[in-house]
């Protein structure tokens, strides 16, 4: 079973659409999540942390559930600059970030 | 955050040659640095911790004699891959992680074909 599993998508959806993005992680002792863009061919970047008491970050909100050991992303209103491929992050160790990276869902948002 | 910078963005070499990757962290002392390898349609899978002074800690899997890493400064971790073949054709990205621990500063990574 891999660490950080996601399901690969592409996700097509017009946009104004709200998406829903999960993630399921098999360390129950992870510390740390998070969820990274990708654009194509590009180096990731970090579009949130994740807390357990959830966060949101304008259109993003991010979850943690740790009992079911799932992550999700929401994105609402989409816009077509939100296309990209969303990562979802574990540092399971709580040490010096050491970060398992799930494959990725890819977003397609169209006119 | 950190600013990271990696050079060549993109190579092209023949199978047996060896080729040199440079990572710099440009406004930040990072005495770790990681390095990963992404396929194209996988995930980042890190290769090793790039420790400043002291040797790397690769992960399980990577061949150490084969991937040579060289953290010399604190702005620089070099990555070479020796006897580079056509399985080895990746995206190679370091990453500098910040102070606080929520963060890994990636560079932009390198493309690499082995013909």
């Amino acid at each position: 079973r891999k660490e950080v599993e996601q399901d690969p998508g592409p996700f097509n959806v017009p946009e104004g659409a709200t998406v829903a993005f999960n993630c399921t992680y098999s360390n129950s002792a992870s510390q740390s999540f998070f969820w990274y863009r990708q654009d194509c061919r590009k180096e990731p970047k970090l579009l949130m942390s994740v807390y357990s008491s959830g966060n949101e970050d304008g259109r993003f909100t991010a979850q943690l559930n740790r009992a079911s050991q799932y992550i999700s992303l929401l994105i609402r209103d989409s816009k077509l600059s939100d296309s990209a491929t969303y990562l979802c992050v574990v540092n399971p160790s709580g040490g010096f970030q050491k970060l398992v990276f799930g494959t990725g869902t890819r977003l397609l948002v169209s006119p | 955050g950190a600013v990271v910078s990696q050079h060549p963005s993109r190579v092209i070499c023949k199978s047996g040659t060896s080729v040199k990757i440079e990572c710099r962290s440009l406004d930040f002392q990072a005495t770790t640095m990681f390095w990963y390898r992404q396929f194209p349609k996988q995930s980042l899978m890190l290769m090793a911790t790039s420790n400043e002074g002291s040797k790397a800690t690769y992960e399980q899997g990577v061949e150490k004699d084969k991937f040579l890493i060289n953290h010399a400064s604190l702005t620089l971790s070099t990555l070479t891959v020796t006897s580079a073949h056509p399985e080895d054709s990746s995206f190679y990205i370091c990453s500098v992680p910040d102070r606080t621990p929520n963060e890994q500063f990636f560079g932009p990574g390198t493309r690499l074909t082995v013909l």
